[in-house]
């Protein structure tokens, strides 16, 4: 099983919709979760933290469920700038950050 | 804004080779990284530094080695390239501590003939 998991897509959503990625890591020592998106041939960059509690930012919400090692990404009323790969990235415990292989979104006109 | 420079966005060198690629952080980051990313391998570790004249292996080491002479910068040195080197290449940095992010340059797209 690979350390981190994340649904391939590709997701194809219109302008508008909401959209839900999922990821599950294998680690359960993992301490610190985030999430990252990455355009085409571009560098990954920081979306967002993943805290326990869950949190917030704006069209953004990540929840973490560390009992089922299990890390969503929901993205509310999308926008066609949303369009890039989402990288879930896990730390777990005196480790590297392990990458999970991204999934990818592109959102239609 | 955390800022990470990466000293080429393209490069091309020929088999044989020794190529350097430089990583400049101005945020007084103790760590940082080198990764490289494939299509369908997603980032790889090469190497890392906690701290300045210190490197640890990642994933992925051999054929390559690092040098951090300062605490701004963090080179990765491909002694001899070869073509199963061509790939883009990411470098990071974070602070120390639990739970820091890591920021990426602009990547290094290295080809090699």
């Amino acid at each position: 099983r690979k350390e981190v998991e994340q649904d391939p897509g590709p997701f194809n959503v219109p302008e508008g919709a909401t959209v839900a990625f999922n990821c599950t890591y294998s680690n359960s020592a993992s301490q610190s979760f985030f999430w990252y998106r990455q355009d085409c041939r571009k560098e990954p960059k920081l979306l967002m933290s993943v805290y326990s509690s869950g949190n917030e930012d704006g069209r953004f919400t990540a929840q973490l469920n560390r009992a089922s090692q299990y890390i969503s990404l929901l993205i509310r009323d999308s926008k066609l700038s949303d369009s890039a790969t989402y990288l879930c990235v896990v730390n777990p415990y005196g480790q590297n950050f392990v990458f999970g292989p991204g999934t990818r979104l592109s959102v239609l006109p | 804004d955390v800022k990470v420079t990466q000293s080429s966005r393209y490069l091309v060198k020929r088999t044989g080779e020794k190529v350097f690629l430089e990583c400049v952080q101005d945020m007084d980051h103790e760590n940082m990284f080198w990764y490289r990313q494939d299509p369908g391998l997603g980032l790889r570790l090469i190497y890392f530094s906690y701290d300045v004249k210190m490197k640890e292996k990642g994933d992925i080491p051999e054929g390559y080695s690092v040098s951090r002479e300062k605490k701004e910068r963090f080179s990765l040195i491909l002694e001899s390239a070869s073509t199963n080197q061509t790939s883009m290449y990411l470098c990071a940095s974070s602070p120390q501590g639990p739970g820091q992010p890591q920021h990426f340059g602009d990547g290094t797209r290295l080809s090699i003939l």
